[in-house]
């Protein structure tokens, strides 16, 4: 699965859009894109994943670039309860190297301010 | 539907102790998987399965067994508990391993080994 880079922390001011941008420079063409976010203590939760589309769905927005080398994850409306480490997570979806296996990095904080 | 469910959600051990703790999901997926997160690591794989009579390990399987006789349970079982076991466990499913479904993941074990 390929690597991913994402700024250890963000700010974000309450109602505004908050942008989460993540690098995958080495994505391979039958590897997805995917985004989870884990609110403290809780356990992660699936937000919204891509190959090489823009997505849309109730939660947020993923834009990810051309070449596929990295993408953007849009909360368009932020709020206090989005406070949370956000996980940007390359994985194969199908095929001999996919073995469900999500590898966590270190992830991006995002603090939403009033 | 209930999601997926952990319990215990905190357990105090000594070491030495062995103890199970139980994952289980209403929502009929096929895979399943356990994870462990300890301060500043992030999330690693311990055991996963595929499917009922089918298990394999992670990246971080040595202390702990699994099994799968159902599909809908995939209990963790450490055999000799150690203080590096202290962590927070999460369980997760999915409902295929292959293409491009979302983990839905438990609200963890908080496991303490003294």
């Amino acid at each position: 699965d390929a690597k991913t880079t994402q700024p250890p922390s963000m700010d974000c001011a309450e109602g505004r859009a908050a942008n989460l941008p993540c690098n995958h420079s080495t994505i391979s063409g039958n590897e997805y894109v995917y985004w989870y976010r884990q609110i403290h203590s809780q356990g992660p939760q699936y937000i919204i994943h891509g190959l090489k589309n823009n997505e849309t769905n109730e939660m947020a927005s993923l834009i990810i670039t051309e070449d596929r080398k990295s993408s953007t994850l849009i909360l368009p409306h932020a709020t206090l309860r989005d406070t949370a480490v956000y996980y940007c997570i390359v994985k194969a979806a199908h095929g001999s190297s996919n073995t469900g296996k999500l590898i966590f990095g270190q992830g991006t904080t995002l603090q939403v301010k009033p | 539907n209930a999601g997926v469910t952990q319990t215990p959600k905190f357990q105090v051990l000594k070491t030495g102790q062995s103890m199970t703790l139980q994952c289980a999901q209403d929502m009929n997926h096929e895979y399943m998987s356990w994870y462990r997160q300890d301060p500043g690591m992030g999330l690693r794989l311990i055991h996963y399965s595929v499917g009922a009579g089918i298990t394999d390990q992670g990246e971080v399987p040595n202390g702990y067994n699994v099994s799968r006789s159902t599909t809908e349970d995939f209990p963790l079982r450490l055999l000799s508990a150690a203080p590096s076991q202290t962590s927070v466990y999460f369980c997760a499913s999915s409902y295929s391993y292959q293409y491009s479904y979302e983990q839905y993941f438990g609200p963890g074990t908080r496991l303490t080994v003294t």
